[in-house]
């Protein structure tokens, strides 16, 4: 079964900072995707970024990136310019590529809450 | 993007009673979708994957007879709490797979519901 690991339970950083978020996961397989979502106090879970693991190509939304090391199963998330409206519990997710019923759940980490220092 | 639509977002029950959260996708056809349970502070647990037209596949350790769960059309699931106690009070997730012409690996959440038993 696939692990997703999130070590840092909780992070600060002062606005206009850049942060990074580390997530490590476990897998067999080959193919798969990788999440980053936001869940801030209304709890809503927002997608922020994702990356298929075929791609060599880190990916990249705007002000967030990661650091997608497929043979560490490292993948980290990097917020550049905080801004206080990235306070949230950031969630690292695992997801199979596979067609088999019931491959296709998500595999979350513990979560990091991020604090935006002003 | 897609969206779902989670209802009620807060629901208080009593003790002994059954409460139904429902799950829709509104602009799309979900022919999965996912029950999470999220306790303060800490991560998603996956419940549950309903699936159009077939039974529901619980978690280990899900009760199925507590957690009822209906997928009866491809916009709709329902999870029925029944027999609520207050050790079931906690915020639920529901969130659907896309089905449409171009294939998406994201997963789209509702907002959630706040289950209170008192």
């Amino acid at each position: 079964a696939q692990t997703v690991t999130q070590s840092q339970p909780e992070m600060s950083v002062q606005e206009a900072e850049t942060v990074t978020l580390s997530c490590t996961y476990d897998t067999s397989e080959s193919d798969y995707y990788l999440f980053w979502y936001k869940q801030p106090p209304s709890r809503q879970m927002i997608l922020v970024i994702r990356q298929e693991a075929y791609k060599q190509q880190n990916a990249t939304e705007n002000r967030f990136s990661v650091n997608f090391q497929k043979a560490a199963k490292s993948f980290s998330l990097k917020i550049s310019d905080s801004q206080l409206g990235d306070a949230a519990m950031y969630f690292c997710a695992y997801r199979s590529a596979s067609w088999v019923q019931g491959a296709q759940k998500l595999v979350f980490g513990q979560g990091t809450r991020l604090t935006i220092n002003p | 993007g897609a969206v779902v639509s989670q209802h009620p977002s807060r629901v208080i029950c009593k003790s002994g009673t059954s409460v139904k959260i429902e799950c829709r996708s509104l602009d799309f056809q979900a022919t999965t979708m996912f029950w999470y349970r999220q306790f303060p502070k800490q991560s998603l647990m996956l419940m549950a994957t309903s699936n159009e037209g077939s039974k529901a596949t619980y978690e280990q350790g899900v009760e199925k007879d507590k957690f009822l769960i209906n997928h009866a059309s491809l916009t709709l699931s329902t999870l029925t709490v029944t027999s609520a106690h207050p050790e079931d009070s906690s915020f639920y997730i529901c969130s659907a797979r896309y089905r449409g012409p171009s294939f998406n690996p994201e997963a789209f959440f509702g907002q959630g519901t706040r289950l209170t038993v008192v």
